[in-house]
């Protein structure tokens, strides 16, 4: 199975800061037909996971364009450019080019 | 506005069964494969299983494998989850998806206990 390794494993943010979570493959994430599915999910407590990014670096319909992803192969990052409150909970990864696994999460804080 | 709606889960005891169901709307749901993924109290999520949108082709993690049952009534709009031999390591709140994941229902919550 691919593994996601997901860092850090914690992030404490001020509020307005702006912060990186790298997802890395334990193998190459693109498909044979050219796409790479690596998608990023953010979890709030309580609630279902809520699709952020996907095939990379492209925006769900509706999220804010603070948040960004990019990579490529095996090396991919999450990034939040000034993080506001509504943004705590946790970050998973995800891959579904060989069957499909997660990352093990990055939970977000706020300070 | 796509909605997918989870239900049956509850309290059941080890090698008992269950199914849950997810009832979809809002798209086009023979069109589109079907995922269920779960997640077990404080643990990150894990896929279980999968479906094409035929139904001709499913999928399985290995510890379900022979136990699970994924199904789907696309003249219902429903998806299924037959579980039956439950253990305890498949208590979890269990979420179905759509195909590239874009959707995902609230959760519904499998206990496994004596």
């Amino acid at each position: 199975d691919v593994v996601l390794t997901q860092t850090p494993p914690t992030l404490l943010a001020t509020i307005g800061q702006s912060v990186s979570i790298s997802c890395r493959s334990s193998q190459s994430l693109l498909h044979s037909n050219g796409n790479t599915y690596l998608n990023w999910l953010l979890q709030r407590t309580g609630q279902s996971p809520q699709p952020l990014i996907y095939l990379v670096s492209k925006l769900e319909s509706g999220v804010p364009n603070r948040f960004s992803g990019s990579g490529s192969g095996t090396d991919f990052t999450l990034k939040i450019s000034g993080v506001e409150a509504e943004d705590l909970g946790v970050y998973y990864c995800m891959q579904f080019t060989h069957s499909l696994t997660f990352g093990s999460g990055t939970k977000l804080e706020i300070k | 506005e796509v909605q997918l709606v989870e239900s049956g889960g509850g309290l059941v005891q080890p090698g008992r069964s269950l199914k849950l169901s997810c009832a979809a709307s809002g798209f086009t749901f023979s069109n589109y494969g079907m995922h269920w993924i779960r997640q077990a109290p404080t643990k990150g999520l894990e896929w279980v299983a999968s479906i094409s949108p035929s139904g001709g082709s499913t999928y399985y993690r290995d510890s379900v494998k022979g136990r699970f049952t994924i199904s789907r009534d696309n003249a219902k709009s429903t998806l299924y989850l037959q579980m039956d031999s439950l253990r305890s390591e498949d208590t979890a709140t269990y979420y179905c998806a759509t195909n590239y994941f874009d959707y995902w229902g609230q959760g519904v919550m499998v206990t496994v206990s004596s």
